[in-house]
């Protein structure tokens, strides 16, 4: 069965400094990953995804994550915080890009972006 | 082109009632998933219609039901409403094509309250 897990439920970094949000997962076929973000009173937006060929795969607004099968990992970097993104940081493992209702998602990071 | 559109934003029920969320698809997505988000259980896929069709269904009671119109747009149907079922629902339509994978996207959601 597919599980995902987020190291940390709250992760603070003051403003410039480097973003690492923690995913882990775990999927018995090629994973599909994804990493969602969702700020306040809104849904989610899709920062980027794996899906197939190279592992480092960059997303919007600077974000980039690299899937490492060996350890079994999908983690969120960004080099430097800006205060705009603090938001609620989804990762997402899938069986399927199609078949929505395979979509796990992890429980979440909540990032805080100190001035 | 517009983004998914969800009505009403927010919504308070009474224990016992019955309720109806809306969701209009981006133009041209024939696809429409719907989620459930709590703090306690996190994103649950609820289901997903596509051509007036339930194509996939998450485990929830009953209770949880939904459709589709010709024009995709699609409704999603509470009834017998319960303490737990207050959270943000959230819809999200996509494109589905040959490829092996269609992005979703999503609404802001509705934040149903029960009382």
């Amino acid at each position: 069965a597919q599980s995902v897990t987020q190291l940390g439920s709250h992760v603070s970094v003051s403003e410039g400094a480097l973003v690492l949000l923690r995913c882990n997962y775990s999927s018995s076929v090629p994973p599909y990953l994804f990493w969602y973000v969702q700020y306040p009173n809104q849904g989610l937006q899709l920062l980027l995804k794996y899906t197939t060929g190279a592992t480092l795969v960059k997303g919007i607004n600077g974000f980039e994550a690299e899937f490492k099968k060996s350890e079994t990992s999908f983690h969120l970097t960004k080099p430097s915080a800006h205060m705009s993104d603090a938001a609620e940081y989804f990762c997402a493992v899938s069986e399927s890009g199609t078949s929505y209702d395979k979509v796990i998602f992890g429980p979440g990071t909540s990032l805080s972006v100190i001035p | 082109k517009a983004g998914v559109t969800q009505t009403p934003r927010y919504l308070i029920k009474t224990r016992g009632q019955q309720v109806t969320l809306s969701c209009s698809p981006i133009s041209g997505h024939r696809s429409v998933s719907w989620y459930q988000q709590t703090p306690g259980q996190g994103l649950q896929f609820l289901f997903e219609y596509f051509s007036e069709t339930q194509r996939n269904k998450g485990n929830f009671p009953g209770r949880f039901s939904g459709r589709q119109f010709s024009n995709s747009r699609s409704e999603m149907n509470v009834s017998t409403l319960e303490l737990g079922d207050s959270a943000l629902y959230l819809c999200a339509s996509s494109v589905i094509t040959q490829s092996s994978y269609n992005e979703q996207f999503f609404g802001p959601g509705t934040r149903l309250t029960v009382l």
